[in-house]
């Protein structure tokens, strides 16, 4: 099975800063890459997928961005953090290849963001 | 376009009670169907899940059963433990969509009382 790896852990920030959280996939080659967040009490928010290094969807606009530098690797970025942009950020894997049935994904222990 | 809809929580059970979490979906095509748990603090992980119609997906004494008919995927459990209070989403992911995105529920949150 996959194992995600995501530091930091936790991250207090002041609104304006950058942000660069990191995510790492063991355990299998070329997967599908996700980010999500998750406000207080809230559901998840898909915020970027890859399929592939240097292919990145963004699902929702706005001051965030994302990039897969390599297979087995996927980082969130953000150049000015909003108190908005608070939240537990989540990475996800699922297997690559075709679009297929059955394929669960499998999360990381996510990192937790305040923006003061 | 997919969507789940799980029913509100907070669900407040004691010790040993029946659990039931409803959950039902729309899907263009014939989706694989998940149920996961979070733990505070923590990511999300697979409780269970069901890739067509009638399968039941089982784990840890939970169970749901993928009813295409009623487009419904209930998770239930008989006898339900402290440690089981988490929060429980249900999710798809449907090939037919063409993408490789999972549709996820809001999450029900369930509180077991000693």
């Amino acid at each position: 099975s996959q194992t995600i790896h995501q530091w930091p852990a936790t991250l207090v920030q002041p609104v304006g800063s950058p942000l660069s959280l990191e995510c790492t996939v063991e355990g299998t080659s070329n997967p599908n890459l996700y980010w999500y967040r998750q406000a207080a009490g809230r559901g998840l928010q898909l915020l970027f997928y890859s399929v592939g290094i240097g292919q990145i969807s963004s699902e929702v606009p706005q001051n965030l961005s994302a990039s897969r530098p390599q297979d087995r690797q996927f980082i969130l970025s953000s150049k000015k953090l909003l108190l908005s942009d608070s939240g537990f950020y989540l990475c996800a894997s699922r297997p690559g290849g075709r679009i297929g049935f059955g394929y669960e994904q499998y999360f990381g222990p996510g990192t937790r963001l305040t923006v003061t | 376009g997919n969507s789940v809809t799980q029913m509100e929580g907070p669900v407040t059970l004691s010790e040993e009670a029946f659990l039931t979490i409803n959950c039902t979906y729309t899907a263009t095509g014939y989706p694989s169907l998940f149920w996961y748990v979070q733990y505070p603090g923590e990511g999300l992980q697979l409780l269970l899940k069901a890739t067509k119609a009638d399968d039941k997906g089982s784990n840890k004494g939970f169970e749901a059963t993928y009813r295409k008919e009623t487009t419904s995927f209930h998770l239930e459990k008989g006898s339900v433990q402290v440690s089981d209070s988490a929060v429980y989403f249900c999710a798809l992911s449907d090939p037919a969509s063409g993408t490789y995105k999972y549709i996820f529920g809001t999450g029900t949150r369930l509180k077991v009382l000693a």
